[in-house]
């Protein structure tokens, strides 16, 4: 399995503009996760599906924010508005739900709001 | 609430010495403990997990963790480092649901080490 694969790496925007960052899971992984990355924040959770459905999102900062799920094998983060602010590094991570084990991350998407 | 803690946000060790990264949780229900390590511009990835059994797991690239369930911590330790373990490192907590397990992440502790 090639892993979770997130695209695009990098992307570079005008505050305003709408920015869509996407995942594609483990195959046979049921639970996925969005995180984002700062220096001042760490890693925080902004929301995990189980089975492409929202279990929690309370981590998603503002309803600039939105995820969806619409089947196993495909997520999208989107941000409408852009704001300077949201500029992080956005990481993708998929699991086996009921099994406890770890999750995989893919490599992120760095994204810079100008 | 639950959370993982922490306590270091930057470790300096010279190459070949020993290091331990601290790591303190505070959870109501069972849970499952973690190390992942970030190089840099890269994702996270595994370095050890506790489930279950012994107290005393090993991962990759020598590492070696021990969960104490009295003082709820999960250190992690390697006896000699190397310039290659220069990375960021997360400890995190999966919290025990069966139906809708949530995985929370400390701060994280760089670790640089010097020649």
């Amino acid at each position: 399995d090639a892993g979770v694969i997130q695209s695009p790496r990098h992307e570079v925007t005008e505050m305003g503009q709408e920015v869509t960052l996407r995942c594609k899971p483990i195959s046979g992984h049921n639970s996925l996760f969005w995180y984002r990355q700062t220096m001042m924040r760490g890693l925080e959770l902004l929301i995990y599906f189980n089975n492409n459905v929202p279990i929690d999102d309370s981590g998603m900062p503002e309803d600039r924010f939105s995820a969806k799920m619409p089947n196993a094998s495909f997520s999208t983060l989107k941000i409408q508005p852009s704001e300077p602010r949201d500029s992080a590094v956005y990481f993708c991570a998929t699991q086996i739900v009921g099994q406890n084990t770890e999750a995989f991350f893919g490599q992120g998407t760095r994204l810079t709001v100008v | 609430a639950q959370s993982v803690t922490q306590l270091d946000s930057q470790v300096p060790v010279f190459e070949e010495a020993p290091v331990e990264l601290r790591c303190n949780y505070s959870s109501s229900v069972s849970v499952y403990l973690f190390w992942y390590v970030q190089y840099p511009n890269q994702g996270l990835q595994l370095l050890l997990k506790y489930l279950s059994g012994s107290t005393l797991v090993k991962g990759i690239n020598g590492f070696e963790a021990e969960f104490n369930k009295s003082q709820t911590s999960f250190h992690l330790r390697k006896p000699s480092v190397h310039i290659s373990d220069t990375a960021e490192y997360f400890c995190a907590v999966n919290l025990g649901y069966s139906s809708a397990s949530k995985i929370i992440f400390g701060s994280g502790t760089r670790l640089s080490i010097r020649p």
